[in-house]
This record gives C-alpha cells, structure tokens and sequence, in this order.
C-alpha cells in the first residue's frame, strides 16, 4: 500500500530553522519526484517546491529560494524539508505528496497525486 | 503564474443536490488540471486528474469535464460525506497553482 507518513507538529521560535520529514513506503522511491506544499490555518494550498529523488535535483517556488531546501535519504526512502528564518507567518500544515512518475510528461511532474497526512509547523515567541 | 479561479467560494447545499464547481484558468492549461477534496483537519484527496478522468477509488457520482480556461467538478447527489472543500490544481506550467477553496456546506 502507497504511504507517506510525515513527521510530528514542531513550535519554533522566530528565526529558527525547522525540518520535517516524509517517508514513503509501498513504491519505488527513485522512480516519483516529491512535492512539497503549505497551508495556512482557513487559507489555501501554496506549492513550495519539487524534489527528484533519483538524483536529488531541486526546484523552489520564487518565494522560498534561498529559505527552503529539499533533500533526500535513499537509503530510508524519505523526503526531507528544511525551511530557515521561520516567521510567524510561516506557521502552517506542510505537505508532502508523490507526483508522477519521473520517466512521463513533464506535466505529471507538478501533479499532487496522493498525500502525507501534514504536519504543523507553529512558529511563536 | 497562472491564476486558478474558483467559483463560488462557498455554497450551501443538501443532501441529494446537484452541485457544480467552477474553476478558470487565467490561460489556457489545455485539461492538465487536478481536483481535490479536504476535509477538516485532513490532507486533501485526489479525486479527478486530466480534468475528467476519475481517480480509482472516488465513487461515480463526482465527475469532471473542460479544457483550455474553464473547468467544472459536478456532484450528481451529495452525500453527507461530501460536505468539504474542494480544490483545483493546474498542473501544466511552473508553478503548479491552486484554486482558493470551495466549501460546500449543509444548508
């Protein structure tokens, strides 16, 4: 069975670093890139950015260059996310979810096909 | 970016309706679009990927059609457990974007 299990909730103070964690389980680790997104409390879904697992290739969303990496351990088929200088708008449910597969369309890169349960980040002094 | 709009934002309806979400492109996505269902407190759930095609598991009632700038999800009868937000998501250009949000809730 397909399965991404994230992390456990963080708090974090103004200027902290925090990463959060997404196993998958069930697939082919290297064969999916990995999205990750946000949510705000009552706002909507925000991309942040897109991992290749194979190689470890990266893009961000313009908003979170310089601020968020993305990295991987193959080893334990899991997906990180690292976000620096947290504020308190960053508080928010982060998301990981499998997009398609690496070898299809460029499309399928950037489609959420199914996701992690989320895990809340709460930034506060 | 392109620009997903939703519309309505939020409606109230019963069970057994007929319910009709629309999404709009600010250009055209040719049918690269996605939609979602979030429950409170819960990740969002695929539901219709190539804007009309069915995900496995999503019961019959849900179905989706357009192309190009406009997109609708349609529920032939809501079920009580289609009470949620609903989310589109366009897929085929950087950055992927989504909809704001429908919520559909009981009247």
């Amino acid at each position: 069975q397909e399965q991404l299990v994230q992390s456990g909730a963080e708090v974090k103070k103004p200027g902290a670093s925090v990463k959060v964690s997404c196993k998958t389980s069930g697939y082919i680790f290297s064969d999916y890139y990995m999205l990750w997104a946000r949510q705000a409390p009552g706002q909507g879904l925000e991309w942040m950015g897109r991992i290749n697992p194979k190689n470890g290739d990266t893009n961000y969303a313009q908003k979170f260059q310089g601020r968020v990496t993305m990295t991987r351990d193959t080893s334990i088929s899991t997906v990180y996310l690292e976000m620096r200088s947290l504020r308190s708008d960053d508080t928010a449910m982060y998301y990981c979810a499998r997009a398609g597969p690496i070898a299809a369309a460029i499309i399928w890169g950037y489609y959420f096909d199914f996701w992690g349960q989320g895990t809340l980040v709460i930034v506060s002094s | 970016d392109i620009q997903m709009t939703q519309s309505p934002s939020s409606l109230s309806a019963s069970v057994g309706d007929r319910v009709t979400i629309t999404c709009r492109a600010s250009q055209g996505i040719k049918n690269d679009l996605g939609w979602y269902q979030q429950k409170p407190g819960k990740a969002p759930k695929r539901l219709i990927y190539s804007a009309s095609s069915l995900q496995n598991e999503v019961p019959s009632r849900f179905s989706g059609s357009g192309s190009g700038t406009e997109f609708t999800l349609t529920i032939s009868s809501l079920q009580p457990e289609d009470f949620a937000t609903y989310y589109c998501l366009q897929h085929n250009s950087v950055p992927p974007t989504f909809g704001q949000g429908t919520k559909v809730e009981v009247k």
